[in-house]
This record gives structure tokens, C-alpha cells and sequence, in this order.
């Protein structure tokens, strides 16, 4: 098992590109997740989904779209990249959100924007 | 304003010692705690949760402490080894946030041998 994985591991962006992030996730797992983690803070979740078809915001969504067209998948799209979107991007997936279930984590994408 | 705090940036703990991480919250209505460990270039990894009925749960040379009335937690690992040397993240899930994690701003422990 892969487990989680994310492409790519690292991007350069100029201000105003767009691009996706695809997250891929092997357990069967019906919930997914995008964070975000920047110097100094915690993860910040960006977005959610808990099942195929559907998609939520978290705390921090702006300037970000998600789909999740497959149980397996979960893409983030930025649609105009900016400077303060700069950061680590973490994908994770579980179980359920409501149990004890644990987050299983991908290795991260680094995104820097021009 | 930050919800979950890791108020130590660093720790520095000699091998074979104990490693005591701490986590303060300010929201009761989180009701389940957890800590990750995290290596550089990987995702977090889950380490060890608790209930916010119970306050201790002991896995191996991990212990986590709950002291609900002063909304702090703790993590105790004994003895410290090298493969410790990570940076851990405390989470709380909320209730009152749809069971959202709210992470804190993780701590790096550094073992020295």
C-alpha cells in the first residue's frame, strides 16, 4: 500500500498561474483533507470532503476550489496563485471525522509563488 | 487568536532522559486530543490521543496528560532515543467547529546522544 501520496512534491509558481494538486489515497478511506501549514503556525485546513461528490470549506478556503470526482482523489486547484499562498501543502484522509479515527498524512507539496 | 498553543518552539532533552512537551487550549469544547510527530521532507504521522473523559493514556514510552481544569496537556516520553528527534504537533478536535482538527504550531525536540 502507497498509502497517501501527493503530486507533485515541489512547484514554482509565478503570481497569477493556476495549478492543482492531486492527492491520491489507497485505504479506502471516505474522508479527505487539505491543510495548509505555514512557519510558526499549525496546520490550517484549507478544505474537506466526507465522500465521493462532495466537498467542504475549513478554515481557511479563500482563493482555493477542491473536487473530489473519485473516492480515491482529492484535488486542490488554485485558480490565480499569490504570494501568500506560498506554503506547505498537506493532504490527509480517514476513516470518519467524527470518530477516533486517525488522519493519515502525505508527504507534502512545496509551493512557492513569484 | 490561537485556539491550541505550543507555547516551546524547542526542546533539547538528553537520550536515555525524559522529553515532556506541553500544550495549552483555551476552548472546552474540544473533546478529543492528539498528538503527530513529524519528520523533515514527510507528513505528520499520528503518535497518541485522548479522550477528554480520561486523563492519562499510556502507549509504550508514550504518556499523554489531561488537566482539563487548567486546559492543558502533556506529552511524556521515556526514555527519550534519537529517533525522537522530530517535530510534534499537538490537535484538538472541536465539537462546536463540525470535529474539525485545530493544530498547534508544533514543537521540535531534539535528542542529544
Amino acid at each position: 500500500n502507497a498509502g497517501v501520496t501527493q503530486t507533485p512534491k515541489f512547484r514554482v509558481l509565478k503570481t497569477g498561474q493556476s495549478m492543482t494538486l492531486l492527492c491520491a489515497q489507497d485505504m479506502n478511506h471516505e474522508y479527505m483533507y487539505w491543510y495548509r501549514q505555514d512557519p510558526g503556525m499549525g496546520l490550517r485546513l484549507i478544505h474537506y470532503s466526507v465522500g465521493e461528490g462532495t466537498t467542504a470549506k475549513g478554515e481557511v478556503p479563500d482563493g482555493y476550489n477542491v473536487s473530489r470526482l473519485k473516492k480515491q482523489n482529492f484535488l486542490l486547484g488554485l485558480e490565480s496563485a499569490a504570494p501568500s499562498q506560498t506554503s506547505v501543502y498537506f493532504c490527509a484522509s480517514s476513516y470518519r471525522m467524527r470518530g477516533t479515527d486517525t488522519q493519515y498524512f502525505g508527504p507534502g507539496t512545496r509551493l512557492t509563488v513569484l | 487568536d490561537q485556539q491550541v498553543k505550543q507555547n516551546s518552539p524547542s526542546l533539547s532533552v538528553q537520550e536515555g532522559r525524559i522529553s515532556i512537551l506541553n500544550c495549552d487550549y483555551t476552548n472546552s469544547m474540544f473533546d478529543y486530543f492528539l498528538w503527530y510527530k513529524k519528520y523533515p521532507a514527510e507528513g505528520p504521522t499520528f503518535l497518541i490521543s485522548i479522550s477528554s473523559i480520561k486523563d492519562k493514556n499510556e502507549d509504550g514510552r508514550f504518556t499523554v496528560f489531561l488537566n482539563k481544569s487548567a486546559k492543558h496537556l502533556s506529552l511524556h516520553i521515556v526514555p527519550s532515543q534519537p529517533g525522537d528527534s522530530a517535530v510534534y504537533f499537538c490537535a484538538a478536535r472541536g465539537v462546536d467547529s463540525n470535529y474539525q482538527l485545530i493544530w498547534g504550531a508544533g514543537t521540535k525536540l531534539i535528542i542529544k546522544p
